[in-house]
């Protein structure tokens, strides 16, 4: 069992937006501002979508954000596309200088 | 440009010893938070180990006492040893890079397939 709480699976149509969460507790998500989002396409390795909560790092689409409240984050993605179908995954960095991540999210696009 | 490349993976009886390495360039290894994360087949993300750049090392609870983290500067080479395998750590091991002071991973390496069977 993961860490870090995410629902198995969420999907959209084309052009919709659609919610990830990450749930944790006060000694990751709630008690830090260093939640990142990795976008793993199958076979290939994550990559980086959003870091410390909000911030997107250069060349990731403005249609990603994120944010936080409480022990739970969150990643949006509006004006979903077809290329945006893959899994997601929160992480957060922990109270004992650890690493954890959620148990990730298939996006479906509809 | 930053590359990670790993490397030693393979098939290998449980109780055995494996050790991965992880070629790192465009950076130094020394000078950043290296770790190891690895995925089973058809599951999700696990944090495995950290290095940090003052040499201090931390370790999930599943290999703790297992696996060592370790760096070596003048190859500017990431490594994993593993012992003790069981058949629970099959998986693809990726490394991945946290930038000094940072708390997210930046870059990934490729991963290499650890496979624990007799």
């Amino acid at each position: 069992q993961s860490a870090l709480t995410q629902p198995a699976s969420v999907s959209g149509s084309p052009g919709q937006s659609i919610t990830i969460s990450c749930t944790g507790t006060s000694s990751d998500v709630g008690g830090y501002n260093y939640v990142s989002w990795y976008q793993q396409h199958p076979g290939k390795a994550p990559k980086l979508m959003i870091y410390d909560v909000s911030n997107r790092p250069s060349g990731v689409s403005n249609r990603f954000s994120g944010s936080k409240s409480g022990n739970t984050a969150s990643l949006t993605i509006s004006g979903l596309q077809a290329e945006d179908e893959a899994d997601y995954y929160c992480s957060s960095y922990t109270s004992i200088s650890t690493q954890e991540f959620g148990g990730g999210t298939k996006l479906t696009v509809l | 440009e930053v590359q990670l490349v790993e490397s030693g993976g393979g098939l290998i009886q449980p109780g055995g010893s494996l050790r991965l390495s992880c070629a790192a360039s465009g950076f130094t290894v020394s000078s950043n938070y290296m770790s190891w994360v690895r995925q089973a087949p058809g599951k999700g993300l696990e944090w495995v180990s950290v290095i940090y750049s003052g040499g201090s090392t931390y370790y999930s609870d599943s290999v703790k006492g297992r696996f060592t983290i370790s760096r070596d500067n003048s190859k500017n080479t990431l490594y994993l040893q593993m012992n003790s395998l069981r058949a629970e750590d099959t998986a693809v091991y990726y490394c991945a890079r946290r930038r000094s002071g940072s708390y997210f991973f930046d870059y990934w390496g490729q991963g290499t397939l650890v496979t624990v069977s007799s």
